[in-house]
């Protein structure tokens, strides 16, 4: 099975700060790899997919990155409404869709 | 827009059935191309993909619940729905539905507000 890991966990940065969360896979998957930002009580919602595409209507402060075993979410600026949870998703291996096991960014 | 709308019991007790159904609108669940797919979320944990279906019949489960899961779908009544087996407190969760593309990408771009089932006698 695929193993995925974020780092860090858990974060504290002030608006305006940039942030970089690392996501691995613990075999290739090429850029096959989704990110997805989720607040408190709420769905999930695609940010990036495929390593760096950003999706319709998500700001451009958000950017992905990354082949193979390693990627990258950065957001360049951030933002109030930008605290939240977020997941990468491997999507290579159908046999399984894993989710990483997030990383919290909260108020510094 | 498209919008998935969830409904089912918010209890359920244990060594029983859970059942969740998604009904969709603004679109059509037998549209090509297009999954349907069921995550979950324990409280205060991260998310597992249980599994998914295309309109004709194929479906794909998370190995580790492939035995007590089964989803099905409707298309008259443009619903797809979610059963698990034999469920323990180990299952209790916020259920998603979610639209599944099912490509290169293999993203899930449309989600239901979500449903915390909860496994208790």
């Amino acid at each position: 099975d695929i193993q995925m890991t974020q780092s860090p966990s858990s974060l504290s940065a002030s608006v305006g700060d940039r942030v970089t969360i690392t996501c691995r896979t613990s075999q290739n998957i090429k850029n096959y790899l989704n990110w997805y930002q989720q607040k408190p009580g709420k769905a999930p919602k695609l940010l990036i997919s495929a390593a760096s595409s950003l999706q319709s209507g998500v700001p451009s402060r958000f950017s992905g990155s990354g082949y193979g075993t390693d990627f990258t979410l950065t957001i360049s600026s951030l933002q109030p409404e930008d605290f939240a949870t977020y997941y990468c998703q491997q999507s290579y291996f159908t046999t399984s869709f894993t989710f990483g096991p997030g990383t919290q960014v909260d108020m510094k | 827009q498209l919008q998935l709308q969830q409904s089912g019991p918010g209890l359920v007790k244990p060594s029983e059935t859970l059942s969740l159904t998604c009904t969709v609108s603004g679109g059509s669940i037998s549209s090509n191309g297009l999954y349907w797919g069921w995550i979950r979320q324990p409280p205060g944990k991260g998310l597992e993909w249980i599994g998914s279906m295309y309109y004709s019949g194929s479906t794909y489960y998370n190995p580790s619940l492939k035995s007590r899961v089964t989803i099905s779908l409707d298309s008259s009544k443009n619903q797809f729905s979610l059963k698990v087996r034999s469920v323990t407190a180990a299952d209790t969760a916020v259920y998603y539905c979610a639209r599944h593309i099912f490509d290169s990408s293999n993203l899930f771009d449309y989600w239901g507000e979500g449903m915390l089932v909860t496994v208790s006698s």
